[in-house]
């Protein structure tokens, strides 16, 4: 089945500092993905999508490619604030009828001022 | 246009009592997703029901659990004799139909069972 893998956490960054997420997929047809954040407390929010391969997704400074031929959706920020600390979800969805998701399992974002 | 909406934020159940999770989705969505997200853990697929269908429910515990989205009013899930380890948030999402989209998910409710 499909599935998600990203690298596990925490990731600590002092502000200013450059971010990489890793995501990897596996899917059996071609799949949207798609980063959602989660602040303490709160639900998810997406964060950036792209919907085929070689689309950037990209906002609020942080972007992801669509790499079909690594099977990879990297998150990355040039430079992180103390705002961004939350959980980051990569996730995909195959477009059957409907737009089941599935996450990966998390990481967790510490930045440090 | 509202979000999707879940209500209550939060509900604490005894052991043995049951949990009603209420989700009304975006206006002009007719697809809904219920989640559930363990401490630490990220989320994991439940149900999908369409209004008056369960279209997957191959995340859903075979006991306890069900779900329903009925034509008129919210999608509910329920837990029947809830026990320590339902205690999680659970969320819902919701979808239009068509194609090229994504689901867009509510606040979610935290389930604590004590």
């Amino acid at each position: 089945g499909d599935s998600v893998t990203q690298m596990e956490g925490p990731v600590t960054l002092s502000e200013e500092a450059f971010l990489t997420i890793n995501c990897t997929y596996t899917a059996t047809g071609y799949p949207s993905l798609f980063w959602y954040v989660q602040y303490p407390g709160e639900g998810l929010q997406l964060l950036l999508k792209a919907t085929k391969a070689d689309d950037k997704g990209s906002n609020k400074g942080f972007e992801a490619t669509y790499r079909k031929e690594t099977t990879s959706f990297h998150l990355e920020k040039g430079s992180v604030q103390v705002s961004d600390s939350a959980v980051y979800f990569c996730a995909l969805s195959e477009n059957t009828g409907g737009f089941k998701t599935i996450f990966g399992a998390g990481t967790r974002l510490f930045v440090k001022a | 246009n509202a979000g999707v909406m879940q209500n209550p934020r939060h509900l604490v159940r005894r052991r043995g009592q049951e949990a009603r999770l209420r989700c009304s989705p975006m206006k002009g969505h007719s697809h809904v997703y219920w989640y559930r997200q363990l401490p630490e853990e990220g989320l994991k697929f439940m149900v999908y029901l369409q209004k008056e269908n369960i279209i997957d429910e191959s995340g859903m515990p075979k006991e306890r659990f069900s779900a329903e989205f009925p034509k008129e009013g919210p999608s509910i899930l329920r837990i029947q004799q809830v026990v320590r380890g339902d205690s999680a948030a659970y969320f819902c999402a919701s979808s239009p139909t068509g194609t090229n989209t994504e689901a867009f998910f509510g606040q979610g409710t935290r389930l604590t069972v004590v």
